[in-house]
């Protein structure tokens, strides 16, 4: 089983729709969770950081976290053709453990909002 | 400008010819990390630092080497490249260990 799992997509949704972008991990003492973008020909950037059960919103984004059920998501709402990337969750094992620098990342959703 | 600066960005080589990939940040980051893109296959951690002088193996450490004796630099050595190290690698650090990564631009190797 894969440390990280994302679905690779690609998933393509209307322009104005919800996008819903779901994760699963393996390690039940994992800590930190991360949302990074990355469009083709470029870096992975940040979108979002989440460390506890819940939702956390940053503008028309909002991760999701349930650590019960091992999984984090992303929904970006309002899709825009913009946000048309390649979208990478990362996993962080938590303080104390030997993999305490190691962040593992699933191997990314292909995103593709159409207007 | 905050930043994490690699050098070369393509470089084309050939088997067992040595080659340094440098990486350089200027945010007074504490960790740094190498991760190498395939496709199909994501990003791979290589290599991280926790600080100055330590260093530790992510996933796929074979045929690779670090060194961190300065906070700011944390070069990518490749002692004898081999086809199987053609890839896009990304150097990127973190206020803290493995946190909200900044990424540099990006390196693509091709080893002949």
């Amino acid at each position: 089983q894969k440390e990280v799992e994302q679905n690779s997509g690609p998933l393509s949704v209307p322009e104005g729709a919800i996008a819903s972008l779901n994760c699963t991990y393996s390690d039940r003492v994992s800590q930190s969770f991360f949302w990074y973008r990355q469009y083709s020909g470029k870096s992975p950037e940040l979108i979002m950081s989440i460390y506890s059960n819940g939702d956390k919103e940053d503008g028309r984004f909002t991760a999701q976290l349930n650590k019960a059920s091992q999984y984090v998501s992303l929904l970006i709402r309002d899709s825009q053709p913009s946000d048309s990337a390649t979208y990478l969750c990362a996993v962080k094992v938590g303080a104390g453990g030997t993999s305490y620098g190691k962040l593992t990342f699933g191997q990314g959703t292909i995103l593709t909002v159409h207007p | 400008e905050a930043q994490v600066t690699q050098n070369p960005r393509y470089l084309i080589t050939v088997t067992g010819k040595k080659l340094t990939v440098t990486c350089s940040q200027n945010m007074n980051h504490e960790y740094m990390s190498w991760y190498r893109q395939d496709p199909g296959l994501g990003l791979r951690q290589i290599y991280y630092s926790m600080n100055v002088e330590v260093t530790d193996k992510g996933d796929v450490p074979e045929g690779y080497k670090v060194s961190r004796k300065e906070k700011r630099n944390f070069p990518l050595i490749l002692e004898s490249p081999s086809p199987n190290q053609t890839s896009l690698y990304f150097c990127a650090s973190s206020l803290v260990a493995a946190g909200e990564l900044f990424f540099g631009e990006g390196s693509r190797l091709t080893v002949l």
